[in-house]
């Protein structure tokens, strides 16, 4: 069984940088057919997925975050990061990490483990 | 406002069946794109209860059924328990905004 963990600082500084790393255990980041994401929660409200890498490096993200994030991957430890720049309170959420099944063309993705969750807040 | 519209919430009596609607456009679910659903229980992560349109993953009850037409899709839960309280979702790809996960704005599920 797949297992995600978050971690990072809980609390950021508006105009600074957000960064979080996902720790996977109990399978492989190399695993074939599989993406690894981030998804956002803001506060009392839906998911937003931000965006999501494959273990070659390739990236996609959500083109209305494109701007200020970065996601990278570390598959000698098995993790994956994300870097979201500029915050502003607007970006206080549950940050999910999740790992992404490939449906195929014309399917689209989806996301079938994810990690507990970590509380971002930006304030100063 | 989500790409996606859900109701914001549905309730029924234990043992009853409910559906919760997932309504796209001709850019994602109108597109043939498959819907997933997952529920989230009171300060959990989410978790996949549906993919595919109609599939559950190994250990989801088959009280749990989805279903896919034209530009919606739908969640039946028939044996209505109490540990089904939890907000639900449904998610899909929507071309024309290039969003490969887009979700709909949940709907809170409450058993009377």
């Amino acid at each position: 069984q797949v297992q995600l963990q978050e971690s990072g600082p809980g609390l950021v500084k508006p105009s600074q940088t957000l960064s979080l790393t996902c720790s996977v255990s109990g399978g492989s980041i190399r695993s074939a057919g599989y993406y690894w994401s981030w998804i956002r929660q803001l506060p009392g409200k839906g998911l937003e997925w931000i965006g999501h890498i494959h273990y070659s490096g390739s990236t996609y993200y959500n083109p209305s975050l494109k701007s200020r994030v970065t996601i990278s991957v570390d598959t000698s430890q098995n993790q994956f990061s994300l870097t979201l720049t500029s915050v502003t309170s607007a970006d206080t959420a549950v940050y999910y990490c999740a790992r992404t099944v490939n449906g195929g063309y014309g399917h689209g993705n989806y996301f079938d483990f994810w990690g507990q969750g970590t509380l971002v807040t930006v304030s100063s | 406002q989500s790409v996606l519209t859900q109701p914001p919430s549905v309730s029924g009596a234990p043992g009853q069946r409910v559906t919760i609607s997932c309504t796209g456009s001709s850019s994602n679910i109108g597109a043939g794109y498959d819907v997933h659903w997952y529920q989230q229980l009171p300060g959990t992560a989410p978790k996949l209860l549906i993919y595919g349109n109609t599939n559950r993953p190994s250990g989801v009850p088959d009280r749990f059924s989805g279903s896919k037409s034209g530009t919606s899709a739908s969640l039946a839960i028939t044996g209505l328990q109490a540990d089904d309280e939890a907000d639900y979702y449904c998610q899909s790809y929507d071309t024309s905004l290039s969003n490969l996960g887009v979700f709909g704005g949940g709907t809170k599920l409450t058993v009377l």
